[in-house]
């Protein structure tokens, strides 16, 4: 089944304590995001990458760091959470960056930081 | 930069009753236009876009979309409304950020509540 994996999905962890957060698709696309979702404000995007190797920041990339050393996987790390990041947390993948091309989303990790 | 309004944050309709969650955008360009449905506990599932063509879209589980270009508005609709519809729906507009790189925006979602 073509899908977009994340773990875990729920998280509660404490300030400062670094984590990464899973993300896998196995529909060989080359394009993958992340994105955070908080009431009232949508989904904003954090960051993404066009192909291995190649990310770049999206519009709230502050505290998070990304990698993209193989083609199906995309982890989030927050290498020092503070309690401003607890949110809804989902990656995505298309097959490129073309304007057209579809984006589809794995199953969201929701992430509380105490 | 482009972006999306949503302008109901809630839209109740009773089972049965045609539905519509509106949709206005502002991009730079062609629009490419997207419509998501997400369900509680669940990620965002793809419901129909816009490229080209045909004004009226048709998707996923009986919903279409009309795309007025004067109006820049790309409303999601259904005929007859589900109590199973009843979600969070995202409307998105794909374009070209300030940096020059493709973004994906989204509105702030509309709740839909079917009311049996």
């Amino acid at each position: 089944e073509a899908q977009v994996t994340q773990n875990p999905r729920y998280l509660i962890t404490v300030t400062g304590k670094k984590l990464t957060v899973t993300c896998s698709q196995n529909m060989n696309h080359e394009y993958m995001s992340w994105y955070r979702q908080d009431p009232g404000l949508g989904l904003r995007q954090i960051y993404y990458s066009m192909n291995v190797e190649v990310t770049d920041k999206g519009d709230v990339p502050e505290g998070y760091k990304v990698s993209r050393k193989e083609k199906r996987n995309f982890p989030l790390i927050l290498e020092s959470p503070s309690p401003n990041q607890t949110s809804l947390y989902f990656c995505a993948s298309s097959l490129g960056d073309k304007l057209w091309d579809t984006q589809y989303f794995g199953p969201g990790t929701r992430l509380t930081v105490l | 930069a482009q972006s999306v309004a949503q302008p109901e944050d809630q839209v109740n309709v009773a089972e049965g009753n045609p539905l519509t969650v509106k949709c206005t955008y502002s991009v730079s360009g062609n629009p490419y236009l997207f419509w998501y449905v997400q369900y509680p506990n669940r990620g965002l599932q793809f419901l129909l876009k816009y490229i080209t063509g045909d004004n009226l879209v048709k998707g996923s589980y009986g919903f279409e979309a009309e795309f007025n270009k004067s109006q820049t508005s790309f409303h999601l609709k259904k005929p007859s409304a589900l109590v199973s519809d009843s979600a969070l729906y995202f409307c998105a507009v794909s374009g070209y950020s300030g940096a020059g790189s493709y973004q994906l925006t989204f509105g702030k979602g509309t709740k839909l509540s079917v009311i049996p």
